[in-house]
């Protein structure tokens, strides 16, 4: 069963805009949280990730993403986006009762417009 | 000089030839992985590595083999493609944290392109 949903298969958002990349995870243990980007043609990068402690995480380029536990998402965020931020995104979860395996959502893609 | 390598970056094969893609890393990472990415289905693991003498499925490893040769080094091979295997493949690394390795961070390779005509 898919324990990662990523709500947005593809987002358009023009340059200078907001932008919310949505992220469900099912999971009766506990969880780890990451986002990865992939550029055009290159492999996955972290964005960021959530192990414990504060809520809200920041990562690289401006991102952040908050980590709601009574909600089971992990939106990722950005308040003003650029071109270069055109890539695809993905959710991926690690579960505590499985020694460090990712499993990762379906991806959204992200297209900047100027 | 990246630290996970793939080769090659990308291949065209026929249905029933086998092909073998490398991968290697320079990160010291005890853990390796292969995953498959298609469009609209996100990665999905094939086979991973927690040493060289630990080596398991992943969600779907029909159709592939892998082998560890060194700790630096993970081959995926595909015995005898067929078509529905054309796809972009992704080698990946990871060190050990947390209780029981319960989380990794995992650095990805470049990917390999594989068309299977």
């Amino acid at each position: 069963a898919q324990s990662v949903t990523q709500l947005d298969s593809q987002v358009p958002v023009f340059e200078e805009a907001p932008v919310e990349l949505r992220c469900n995870y099912s999971s009766s243990v506990s969880v780890y949280l990451f986002w990865y980007v992939q550029y055009p043609n290159q492999g996955l990068q972290l964005l960021l990730k959530y192990l414990s402690g504060s809520t809200l995480v920041k990562g690289i380029n401006g991102f952040e993403a908050e980590f709601n536990k009574s909600q089971t998402s992990f939106h990722l965020r950005k308040p003003s986006v650029h071109i270069s931020d055109t890539a695809e995104y993905f959710c991926a979860v690690s579960k505590s009762n499985q020694g460090g395996k990712l499993i990762f959502g379906q991806g959204t893609e992200l297209s900047v417009k100027p | 000089d990246a630290d996970v390598t793939q080769t090659p970056r990308n291949r065209i094969t026929k249905t029933g030839k086998r092909i073998m893609l490398e991968c290697s890393q320079t990160k010291g990472h005890d853990r390796m992985y292969w995953y498959r990415q298609d469009p609209g289905l996100g990665l999905r693991l094939i086979y991973y590595s927690f040493d060289v003498k630990d080596i398991n499925k992943g969600e779907i490893s029909d159709g592939y083999s892998v082998s560890r040769q060194a700790q630096a080094k993970f081959s995926l091979s595909l015995e005898s493609a067929i078509p529905n295997q054309t796809a972009l493949y992704f080698c990946a690394t990871s060190d050990v944290y947390g209780l029981a390795g319960s989380y990794n961070e995992q650095f990805f390779g470049p990917g390999t392109r594989l068309t299977v005509l």
